[in-house]
């Protein structure tokens, strides 16, 4: 069974500081993709990034990041210039497009961005 | 712009009542979920629906039914409320083609049972 694990409960960072969130994941498949979501206290749970992977360049979207070590089954998040409105838990979570229904979640990282 | 909503923000039930969560999505997806989320212990997926009038039991699926006689609307049942189903409930769909297999989140309903 795939699991996620995120090692990391709770984290901070100072205002445009970087900091990075780790996610591991065990599976034995190789077709899947990963996914960063983030909630934020308002609670609507959206996506930040996600990765296929087949594709070996990282994904990246405008300050968030990924480093995607597939051999390591690693797929942290890199957010860099951090803003307050980062203030949320991000979730890390696993899709296995062989079995094409449901999510795999990681517990998630809260993550405060101090000013 | 995708949505999913859900009809309540917050609901308080007694024990023993018959609660009904709905959901209604936009988007003509095939995939709608129910989780349940609590801190410490993240995303539980209660059920999932892949087609009108299928469902799959998720993880923690005890105590809850769920009924999906329309593609838009996922409805969850608790059929017989109890203190310990007090808690943030999120649904979500899905495409299952392609990148569609991003999930879409409605914006939770926290459910408090006394």
């Amino acid at each position: 069974a795939q699991t996620v694990t995120q090692s990391q409960p709770e984290m901070s960072v100072q205002e445009a500081e970087t900091v990075t969130l780790s996610c591991t994941y065990d599976t034995s498949e190789n077709n899947y993709y990963l996914f960063w979501y983030k909630q934020p206290p308002s609670r609507q749970m959206i996506l930040v990034i996600r990765q296929e992977a087949y594709k070996q360049q990282n994904a990246t979207e405008n300050r968030f990041s990924v480093n995607f070590q597939k051999a390591a089954k690693s797929f942290s998040l890199k957010i860099s210039d951090s803003q307050l409105g980062d203030t949320a838990m991000y979730f890390c979570a696993f899709f296995n497009a062989g079995n094409n229904r449901k999510l795999i979640w990681g517990l998630g990282t809260s993550l405060a961005v101090n000013p | 712009d995708v949505k999913v909503t859900q009809s309540s923000r917050y609901l308080v039930k007694r024990t023993g009542e018959k609660v009904f969560l709905e959901c209604v999505q936009d988007m003509d997806h095939e995939n709608m979920f129910w989780y349940r989320q609590d801190p410490g212990l993240g995303l539980r997926l209660i059920y999932f629906s892949y087609d009108v009038k299928m469902k799959e039991k998720g993880d923690i699926p005890e105590g809850y039914s769920v009924s999906r006689e329309k593609k838009e609307r996922f409805s969850l049942i608790l059929e017989s409320a109890s203190t310990n189903q007090t808690s943030m409930y999120l649904c979500a769909s899905s495409s299952p083609q392609g990148w569609g297999t991003e999930a879409f989140f409605g914006q939770g309903t926290r459910l408090t049972v006394v």
